[in-house]
């Protein structure tokens, strides 16, 4: 069956602080990954996806980045955190055009 | 742009009642709509989906409902739990790979 990881669970970062958030998934090939960030009782944002290894959009502009740097690993990265990139980033995984499965999540707050 | 929305953010029922979450959406091109629950620092959780070539689905204890002429989707939850506590999300795709979500409709089950 399919697994999916995040870590950390829960992290507090400085302002300025580089980030990165590694999420992997088990039990399937050439998954889409994605990227979502939720601020305290929001929706969910799309911030990137990858269809394959090194492919990476980008949905919204910000301070993050993400890499693929093989099939089932997801990277989202900061080289300096802002106050407003605290919140909660989901990672998500689909084979189809069908459910995306989520992973725990982590929670970032950043000080 | 195209979104996706929800009429009641908060809805409060009795234990043993049924409960109706609402979810509106723009884009008359999905054909892909899914519904998500999500528990308190957890990620989203597949509760049950809906193909534009139906109107109606059931599941255990949910059904989901969906209206193509007025782009307006709904769950319900029969004999409602404490344990169906939790924020509920609708998200639409025009099967893209890329899903759009609701902000959120928190169901909040008294005893």
């Amino acid at each position: 069956s399919q697994t999916i990881h995040q870590w950390p669970a829960t992290l507090v970062q400085p302002v300025g602080s580089p980030l990165s958030l590694e999420c992997t998934v088990e039990g399937t090939s050439n998954p889409n990954l994605y990227w979502y960030r939720q601020a305290a009782g929001r929706g969910l944002q799309l911030l990137f996806y990858s269809v394959g290894i090194g492919q990476i959009s980008s949905e919204v502009p910000q301070n993050l980045s993400a890499s693929r740097p093989q099939d089932r690993q997801f990277i989202l990265s900061s080289k300096k955190l802002l106050l407003s990139d605290s919140g909660f980033y989901l990672c998500a995984w689909t084979t189809s055009y069908n459910e995306q499965f989520f992973g725990p999540g982590t929670r970032l707050t950043v000080l | 742009g195209e979104s996706v929305g929800l009429h009641l953010p908060t809805l409060s029922v009795q234990e043993g009642d049924n409960s109706i979450i609402n979810c509106a959406y723009s884009n008359s091109a999905s054909d892909y709509f899914i519904w998500y629950k999500q528990e308190s620092g957890k990620g989203p959780q597949f509760i049950i989906d809906i193909r534009s070539n139906m109107d109606k689905r059931q599941g255990q204890r949910v059904t989901v409902l969906l209206n193509k002429t007025v782009k307006h989707l709904s769950l319900q939850i029969a004999a409602t739990q404490p344990g169906d506590s939790a924020v509920y999300f609708c998200a639409e795709t025009p099967s893209n790979y890329k899903l759009t979500f609701g902000k959120g409709t928190l169901l909040t089950v008294n005893p």
